[in-house]
């Protein structure tokens, strides 16, 4: 069965530009998160969603981010006017979303802001 | 949230030693202790995990043992491989669900 995917694995932009990064949780998956992993760090929460609605956003940093999951399956991480800052690997992951549930992580998309 | 934290940072030992790595955590709601392995280039993948309710897990060479009332649990893994080798994160989440709040990481490296 196939595991988390992530698209695109590597995207570089410009500062200023629009990005969106796709995640493609397990299929049957109801939990779906976003985290954010800079060099040499432990992978930092941004957003999680329960189904279609976002249960946690707390870890958005500003309003330039958004995350959406319109059907409860794939996800889009959106990120408006980059900024070098946000330079990172972004990781998706999904759950069950029961109780003993594991979280399963895709392989990131690496962002680059020049 | 809780605050977690992981000793050491950077671990060398040598092919069939063994190694531990320690977290601590501040949180007395946390009720679910995962642990994380990250190779370079990839996501993080559970390893091991251990429930509030459990003193000791071991599954093969990995093994963790958590003492709640000192808030801390340990991640053992004993004969090491090369292919060990890799970043660990520990964590404290209230449940399996909840978000991961990740600790800074232990890079370890087994030398052949």
């Amino acid at each position: 069965g196939a595991g988390v995917s992530q698209t695109p694995s590597n995207k570089v932009t410009e500062k200023g530009k629009y990005v969106e990064l796709r995640c493609d949780p397990i299929s049957g998956h109801t939990a779906l998160y976003w985290y954010r992993q800079s060099l040499g760090q432990g992978p930092e929460f941004l957003i999680y969603f329960q189904g279609t609605g976002a249960a946690d956003d707390s870890g958005l940093p500003n309003d330039r981010f958004f995350a959406v999951r319109p059907e409860g399956s794939v996800s889009t991480l959106k990120i408006q006017r980059t900024e070098r800052g946000d330079s990172a690997v972004y990781l998706c992951a999904s759950a069950v979303g029961r109780e003993a549930s594991t979280q399963y992580f895709g392989p990131g998309t690496r962002l680059t802001v020049l | 949230g809780e605050n977690v934290e992981q000793h050491p940072s950077t671990l060398s030992v040598q092919e069939g030693d063994s190694a531990v790595i320690k977290c601590t955590y501040s949180d007395s709601a946390s009720n679910y202790f995962p642990w994380y392995k990250q190779e370079l280039g990839k996501g993080p993948q559970l390893i091991i995990d251990i429930r509030s309710n459990v003193g000791e897990k071991k599954d093969q060479r990995i093994a963790v043992t958590l003492n709640k009332t000192a808030k801390h649990f340990s991640l053992h893994i004993t004969e090491t491989q090369p292919e060990d080798s890799a970043v660990y994160f520990c964590a404290a989440p209230k449940t399996s669900y909840d978000k991961v709040i990740f600790g800074p990481g232990t890079s370890l490296s087994v030398i052949p």
